[in-house]
């Protein structure tokens, strides 16, 4: 079974400029996750998809990042103009239902933004 | 608040030696809890987890972890740590009432020494 897949692995990009990253979870997986990992801290959720719709995102920072998922599969998350303090592992996951179910984690996209 | 603490950030042991990392936590519904770990380069990958029904759990590479609600712990234990065991450890914490989206602590990072 193929795992959670994200690209790019790498992006440095200048701050006020956007950026993208993509996500393909594991076929049949109803439940996404993106979650943003600063370094020496732990992953932090940004927003939750349950199928195609929004569940959480109350961590989102609205201004700056955004994120879609159609047709309950693939998803992107955008930072648009990125700052500073974006630089981090934009992490990926996906569960089959959500709620109690294991989360299965990409290997993440490390952005350096300068 | 809810809230995710591992208070060592950083644990040294030596190969063939045991390890207990610590993991508490507060929240105010029934928690469910998670030990990931994460390899450098690597993505997140479950060891183990605790929803409900007996309070000490076995997970993958002969870890396991015991659940105490009366202290609000679950500690991440292995009798014999192997050099491969080097990585980072992250204590995850969800609840019916956030939508059981992932709470992460900060992480313990060990490093095993011969």
């Amino acid at each position: 079974e193929a795992g959670v897949a994200q690209s790019p692995r790498y992006k440095i990009i200048e701050k006020r400029q956007s950026v993208a990253f993509w996500c393909n979870p594991i076929s049949g997986h109803a439940t996404l996750y993106w979650y943003q990992q600063i370094l020496g801290q732990g992953p932090k959720l940004l927003i939750q998809f349950q199928n195609n719709g929004v569940v959480d995102d109350s961590q989102l920072p609205k201004d700056r990042f955004s994120a879609e998922r159609l047709k309950g599969v693939d998803s992107t998350l955008k930072i648009q103009p990125a700052k500073l303090e974006d630089s981090a592992v934009y992490l990926c996951a996906s569960s089959p239902r959500g709620a109690t179910d294991t989360q299965y984690f990409g290997p993440g996209t490390r952005l350096t933004v300068l | 608040a809810q809230s995710v603490t591992q208070p060592d950030i950083h644990i040294t042991v030596s190969e063939g030696a045991s390890l207990e990392l610590r993991c508490n936590y507060s929240y105010g519904a029934t928690p469910y809890l998670f030990w990931y770990v994460q390899s450098p380069g690597q993505g997140l990958q479950l060891l183990l987890k605790y929803f409900s029904g007996d309070t000490l759990v076995q997970g993958i590479k002969g870890f396991e972890a015991e659940f105490k609600r009366s202290q609000s712990s679950f500690n991440l234990r292995k009798p014999s740590v192997h050099w491969s065991d080097a990585a980072e450890y992250f204590c995850a914490v969800g609840a019916e009432n956030s939508g059981y989206a992932l709470n992460f602590g900060k992480g313990t990072s060990l490093l095993v020494t011969p």
